[in-house]
């Protein structure tokens, strides 16, 4: 069965600290990977995407993130947090069909 | 440009109503997704349409849900006799592309409340 899993439903982090959020799925195939963060009050938007090539992939706002295929994971990570980055982030896998599936969501919190 | 667009943004339906929510894609967009989410929780795939044709119907929960997007554009999730079950944000999503390496641009919901 195809899954993905954000085992932490909560993550806080004080402002100018590095932050990670992590993410690890099961799909068969190779595996086309996402993230997605909702701000309050607005709609999913897309952050970044691993297609191929370069394990580490650079998205919006400063984030990045880290493929590795033998740990099935694909965390979300920034250098440097600031307290607009607090919203709810989403992994997303592709799954070979045309179906997304979207992990129940982490809560980053950064505190000023 | 625009965004995609979802109409109306609130809805309140009593049990056992019909209810139609609309989605505006991003123009030239091929692909649509519509999604449930429910509180607290990730968004759960209903169905995708590429162009007017509807590839993938998995994820709809009974045949009380039914969607459409006749010419291509704009796309229309309906939900016969609500139940209180229903109740939840539905999502609209358009990618320019086909494949599943497209990023998905998402609409600001439709909140379902059933009572």
């Amino acid at each position: 069965a195809q899954s993905v899993a954000q085992p932490e439903d909560q993550v806080n982090v004080a402002e100018g600290n590095p932050l990670t959020v992590k993410c690890t799925y099961s799909v068969s195939g190779n595996p086309y990977l996402f993230w997605y963060v909702q701000y309050p009050n607005r709609g999913l938007q897309f952050l970044l995407k691993y297609i191929t090539g370069d394990n580490l992939v650079k998205g919006s706002y400063g984030f990045e993130a880290e493929f590795n295929k033998s740990q099935t994971s694909f965390h979300l990570k920034k250098p440097s947090a600031l307290v607009s980055d607090s919203a709810l982030y989403f992994c997303a896998p592709g799954t070979g069909g045309f179906k997304t599936i979207f992990g129940a969501g982490t809560r980053l919190f950064v505190k000023a | 440009g625009a965004g995609v667009s979802q109409s109306p943004r609130y809805k309140v339906a009593k049990r056992g109503q019909d209810v139609a929510l609309r989605c505006d894609p991003i123009s030239g967009h091929v692909s649509l997704f519509w999604y449930q989410q429910a509180l607290g929780q990730g968004p759960e795939f209903l169905t995708y349409f590429q162009n007017e044709a509807q590839l993938d119907k998995s994820g709809l929960p009974s045949d009380r849900f039914f969607a459409e997007r006749p010419e291509g554009s704009v796309s229309t999730l309906k939900i016969q006799r609500t139940q209180q079950e229903d109740s939840a944000v539905y999502l609209c999503a358009s990618s320019l592309g086909t494949g599943y390496g497209y990023e998905q641009y998402f609409g600001p919901g439709t909140r379902l409340t059933v009572t």
